[in-house]
């Protein structure tokens, strides 16, 4: 079964400094998204991105963050001078159209990862 | 974007069906109602999906009734295993799929 594939699946940093998580979709999707999940709580939009440009982003996804496909294969999270409060969980999801909520366009997640700014 | 309310907890014992409810008060025409499962630790993974009446798969069973304005999901038997979150997904613009604040079944022996 395709999967969507997540690293690191652990990173530790300073507060300050940049993170790069990274993501393959699945190799067939059009859209991509990333999420993010603090310890306990729900999973929060952060992006979405098709067509090589960020189609939403929420009030979360501030200056802070940038999204990039810099090739045919990878999807990347930029966060910038990272803070305490951008511990969490940090997931990458793809699925396969750009229309519609229907059918096959349902959302295939990576596993994750996890991102401890001390 | 039309936010979904569900209950934040559930226990069960190991055995009997559960059955999680989501309101979708302001779910619009074409919207199609999406359910996923959260193991800690890991990714959401999609469970199920229905536009009206039911779906059935081998994992869960949708129940939606005319109106759509809810929506149940049905587990029947639950294991142990199956001690999870369940999402029903807010309806809205297929760019910016999000999740409301899910139901945490419990499941005991």
């Amino acid at each position: 079964e395709p999967e969507v594939t997540q690293t690191p699946s652990h990173q530790v940093t300073q507060m300050g400094q940049e993170v790069i998580l990274r993501c393959v979709p699945i190799s067939n999707h059009l859209y991509f998204y990333w999420y993010r999940q603090i310890l306990g709580q729900k999973v929060e939009f952060l992006v979405s991105f098709y067509n090589n440009e960020i189609s939403e982003k929420s009030e979360i996804f501030d200056d802070q963050f940038s999204v990039e496909r810099p090739d045919g294969s990878n999807f990347t999270l930029k966060i910038r001078s990272t803070k305490l409060e951008d511990s969490a969980m940090y997931f990458c999801a793809s699925r396969p159209t750009s229309g519609g909520t229907s059918g096959a366009n349902v959302l295939t997640f990576g596993a994750g990862s996890r991102l401890t700014v001390l | 974007l039309a936010k979904t309310t569900q209950p934040i907890s559930m226990d069960s014992y190991e055995g009997q069906e559960v059955n999680i409810t989501c309101s979708h008060n302001n779910i619009a025409t074409n919207d199609y109602i999406t359910w996923y499962q959260q193991f800690p630790s890991q990714g959401p993974r999609f469970i199920i999906q229905g536009y009206k009446t039911k779906v059935t798969n081998e994992v869960a069973s949708l129940f939606i009734p005319a109106d759509r304005k809810s929506s149940t999901l049905s587990l029947p038997r639950v294991s142990l295993s199956d001690t999870a979150v369940y999402y029903c997904l807010n309806t809205g613009t297929a760019s910016k799929l999000t999740f409301g604040t899910g139901t945490r079944l419990q499941v005991t022996l």
